[in-house]
């Protein structure tokens, strides 16, 4: 199994820019989850699917966010109108029937 | 309102030695707990988990032991190697179909040859 990737890695934005994450999880791993960590704090909840299905969504992630997993494979993770408080790590993790799930390398975003 | 406290920010130990890292949480739902471990730059790797039927669960040098009345859990690394330093998570999830995991806020520890 390759693990899960997350492509870019780094992208640095202004202020109001829109900007797109993707996430590609563990091949057969039917959920998908995102988070985001800020410095200093431990990953914090923002969306979760199952296949397709977005099932959860925190509080954390305002109209500006949104998320999609069109065929159940791979995720995209949008911000429109960036604000410097997005600047984040963004994490996806994947897993199929137990409960351990497993990290992606995350995108670092920083909005100037 | 954080429901998951890791209440050590960091843990220095020498090479060999027992490194003991805690963790607290709040809320009686949840009933599955992982430890997790992260390099700078990376993504978190996961180590170990117990379930909540069980108080030890053992992996190699790692043990996760977990007292369900305390509302405690703490991960033993024994013999810790200087390739353990890391920042280490402990997260905990509930029994829902979701299974979201919740954080807390990491200790980073040092292991000193």
């Amino acid at each position: 199994d390759t693990g899960v990737s997350q492509d870019p890695r780094h992208k640095i934005t202004k202020r109001g820019q829109n900007v797109t994450f993707r996430c590609d999880p563990i091949s057969e791993h039917n959920r998908l989850y995102w988070y985001r960590q800020t410095l200093g704090q431990g990953p914090e909840f923002l969306t979760y699917f199952q296949n397709e299905a977005q099932l959860e969504k925190s509080r954390l992630l305002s109209d500006r966010f949104s998320a999609e997993r069109p065929k159940g494979s791979f995720s995209t993770l949008e911000i429109q109108r960036t604000e410097q408080g997005d600047s984040a790590m963004y994490l996806c993790a994947s897993r199929k029937r137990t409960n351990e799930q497993f990290f992606g390398p995350g995108t670092r975003l920083t909005v100037l | 309102d954080q429901q998951v406290k890791q209440n050590s920010p960091s843990l220095s130990v020498q090479e060999g030695r027992i490194s003991i890292l805690n963790c607290d949480y709040t809320n009686s739902m949840f009933d599955y707990f992982l430890w997790y471990k992260k390099y700078p730059a990376e993504g978190p790797t996961f180590l170990i988990s117990i379930s909540s039927i069980k108080d030890k669960n053992e992996d190699g040098r790692f043990t996760v032991f977990l007292n369900k009345s305390a509302k405690h859990l703490s991960l033993h690394i024994v013999p810790s190697q200087p390739g353990d330093s890391a920042v280490y998570f402990c997260a905990a999830s509930p029994n829902n179909a979701g299974n979201m995991l919740t954080f807390g806020g990491g200790t980073r520890l040092m292991v000193k040859p």
